[in-house]
């Protein structure tokens, strides 16, 4: 089955800062999406994004099928932020989405 | 109120006890899913179902089984718990027209 790996295992930000989540999977997709969970564990779908970019307030992604990554994008990061970002991608043929293991982000004010 | 609920939100079991995970949407979406969540480990699939009649396995079925009593709920059982069944446990459902899914608030579950 398809394989999704994420980097970096985990970050540390200073209020304000941006960041750069990558999500690499190892055959081509015909689903992925981004995820939050938040240190109450609640997971919340942030996009949906096979292909191409597409952006939510402060948070944005693009997904370069070709190439086979997709990076999530945070600008202005808050302490709300924090929490545990996951990668999810199902490959042609399969309804089945295989998660990352994601990236624990923490935000500090 | 919530589109994807989850019941019940923490339980302890003991080995060898049958137990029931129940999950129930507001959505309307006919797709639904379980998965398994481990420390520091993503999500796992366990079961999943397209409608009513449909039930398929996932990448870690055994020791599970699943019902789709409607469209609305999707239960989840273990038939005879083990310790390594301890994890916290995710219903989903799948729009088929976004394909973005929702997930309820999790089970914790212990089995001691």
């Amino acid at each position: 089955g398809i394989q999704v790996e994420q980097s970096p295992p985990d970050l540390i930000l200073q209020e304000g800062a941006n960041s750069t989540l990558r999500c690499n999977f190892s055959d081509s997709v015909n689903n992925l999406q981004w995820f939050h969970q938040n240190p109450w564990g609640q997971l919340i779908n942030l996009f949906y994004i096979p292909s191409g970019t597409k952006q939510n307030g402060r948070l944005s992604a693009t997904t370069v099928a070709t190439e086979r990554y997709s990076l999530l994008y945070i600008s202005s990061s808050q302490t709300t932020d924090s929490g545990v970002y996951f990668c999810a991608a199902s490959g042609a043929g399969s309804y089945q989405l295989t998660f990352g293991k994601g990236t624990k982000l923490s935000v500090i004010p | 109120d919530a589109d994807v609920t989850q019941t019940p939100r923490n339980r302890i079991t003991k080995t060898g006890k049958r137990i029931m995970l129940e999950c129930s949407q507001t959505k309307g979406h006919d797709r639904m899913y379980w998965y398994r969540q481990d420390p520091g480990l993503g999500l796992r699939l366990i079961y999943y179902s397209f409608d009513v009649k449909d039930i398929n396995k996932g990448e870690i079925s055994d020791g599970y089984s699943v019902s789709r009593q409607a469209q609305a709920k999707f239960s989840l059982s273990l038939e005879s718990a083990i310790p390594n069944q301890t994890a916290l446990y995710f219903c989903a459902t799948e729009s088929t027209v976004t394909y973005e899914q929702y997930f309820g608030p999790g089970t914790r579950l212990t089995v001691t």
